[in-house]
């Protein structure tokens, strides 16, 4: 079973600074890696995926992360962040052909002006 | 587009009771997945659905249990209510599964008494 461990349960940051949440599961087989962002009194919200390709993806909102397929890791960056980003974010992963995403504990982010 | 619909967004239960929480995917969608989501736990994938057919189950009692309609809407139901199941249940939904990208509803904020 795929274990997610996210290396960071707080990142205070300030406004316009830059943020990176890290992320790395276990396995070492083929994996569809995804961050999803979680406001408070919501669901979760796709930021991005990585299926396969390119090891560097772009999503929404100024995000992208990076595959590294070596050290199993999946890490959120951007470079300048909004008070608006304040929220919690998850990273996930998912065995091909398992159906189910397996998160980890989550990191909350707190912008401050 | 309407988003995912989930209902009721509050439920207080007394223990040994059991509950439906229903799921409305986007149109189009045809896989539903559940994931309970606790501050002790983080967010545990439920099972998924895909046509009418679960795919995929996670380490849950026999308490828990779902299905999926023709329509694609879906609802779990859990039996003998115990005060540990006082979670926030996601329903996702996705084309044809968790590499499309999950969205996820806002949740059922179950509380059991």
């Amino acid at each position: 079973a795929q274990s997610v461990t996210q290396l960071d349960s707080q990142v205070p940051v300030f406004e316009e600074a830059p943020v990176e949440l890290r992320c790395n599961y276990s396995s070492s087989v083929s994996v569809y890696l995804f961050w999803y962002v979680q406001y408070p009194n919501q669901g979760l919200q796709l930021l991005l995926k990585y299926l396969s390709g390119s090891t560097l993806v772009k999503g929404i909102n100024g995000f992208e992360a990076e595959f590294n397929k070596s050290q199993t890791s999946f890490h959120l960056r951007k470079p300048s962040v909004h008070i608006s980003d304040t929220a919690e974010y998850f990273c996930a992963v998912s065995d091909l052909g398992d159906y189910k995403l397996s998160f980890g504990a989550g990191t909350t982010v707190t912008v401050r002006a | 587009k309407a988003g995912v619909t989930q209902t009721p967004r509050y439920l207080i239960k007394t223990r040994g009771q059991q509950v439906t929480l229903s799921c409305s995917p986007i149109s189009g969608h045809r896989s539903v997945s559940w994931y309970q989501q606790t501050p002790g736990q983080g967010l545990q994938f439920l099972f998924e659905y895909f046509s009418e057919t679960q795919r995929n189950k996670g380490n849950f009692p026999g308490r828990f249990s779902g299905r999926q309609f023709s329509n694609s809407r879906s609802e779990m139901n859990v039996s003998t209510l115990e005060l540990g199941d006082s979670a926030l249940y996601l329903c996702a939904s996705s084309l044809f599964g968790q590499n499309y990208g999950y969205t996820f509803g806002s949740g059922t904020r179950l509380t059991v008494v």
